[in-house]
């Protein structure tokens, strides 16, 4: 089967602690983001990479770190710089950066941080 | 600052009727929208696409209407049922590069 998995599906935290999600893409898809989602309020790009060794900064970077040694992974790093980090995180993968390559999403990670 | 957003939090469809989920976004330069479907606990899924020459597009029982006069998009739903129960976000990209920006959701409730 292909297609996107993040783990763990939820994830708890103390705070002042770094904690990285996992992002893995079995599609050969060059481009992956990570977004994240809080109630009320539609999903905010947080980094993206349209290609392996090559990431951008999204609307709401600040906190967070990201890594694309391998095409398939994407990890990102939450830190504790990151003032408000409880939320559910959806990483995404399209085949392009184009705008109108579609783009899948995973399952999402709920993290919160106590 | 330009954003996407949508009228309406919640909708409550009988099933078998039909839905239609309204979205208005502000940015005059957006040239591509995308609605997604999200369940409970789950990522969003693309269901359709439609390009700013175009008004209207058709799917597998939906379609998406487009006014760029009035910078408004709605998704429309034939024969609602229980398994459209989710939350419906619109999206816009007026980038050159992949950057969609999301409007905050309607969740459509059907009932049996």
């Amino acid at each position: 089967d292909g297609g996107i998995t993040q783990s763990p599906k939820y994830l708890f935290r103390k705070e002042g602690q770094n904690v990285t999600l996992s992002c893995e893409q079995n599609l050969n898809h060059d481009a992956m983001y990570w977004y994240r989602q809080d109630p009320g309020q539609g999903l905010r790009l947080i980094y993206y990479s349209q290609i392996v060794n090559d990431f951008q900064k999204g609307d709401i970077a600040e906190g967070y770190s990201v890594s694309r040694e391998k095409k398939e992974s994407f990890p990102l790093t939450v830190t504790s710089a990151q003032k408000n980090p409880t939320a559910f995180y959806l990483c995404a993968s399209s085949i392009g950066a184009r705008a109108d390559n579609e783009q899948f999403f995973g399952p999402g990670t709920r993290l919160t941080v106590l | 600052g330009e954003s996407v957003g949508l009228h309406l939090p919640t909708l409550s469809v009988q099933e078998g009727d039909n839905s239609i989920i309204n979205c208005a976004y502000s940015n005059s330069a957006s040239d591509y929208f995308i609605w997604y479907k999200q369940e409970s606990g789950k990522g969003p899924q693309f269901i359709i696409d439609i390009r700013s020459n175009m008004d209207k597009r058709q799917g597998q029982r939906v379609t998406v209407l487009l006014n760029k006069t009035v910078k408004h998009l709605s998704l429309q739903i034939a024969a609602t049922q229980p398994g459209d129960s989710a939350v419906y976000f619109c999206a816009e990209n007026s980038g050159g590069y992949q950057k969609v920006t999301f409007g905050t959701g309607t969740k459509l409730q059907v009932i049996p």
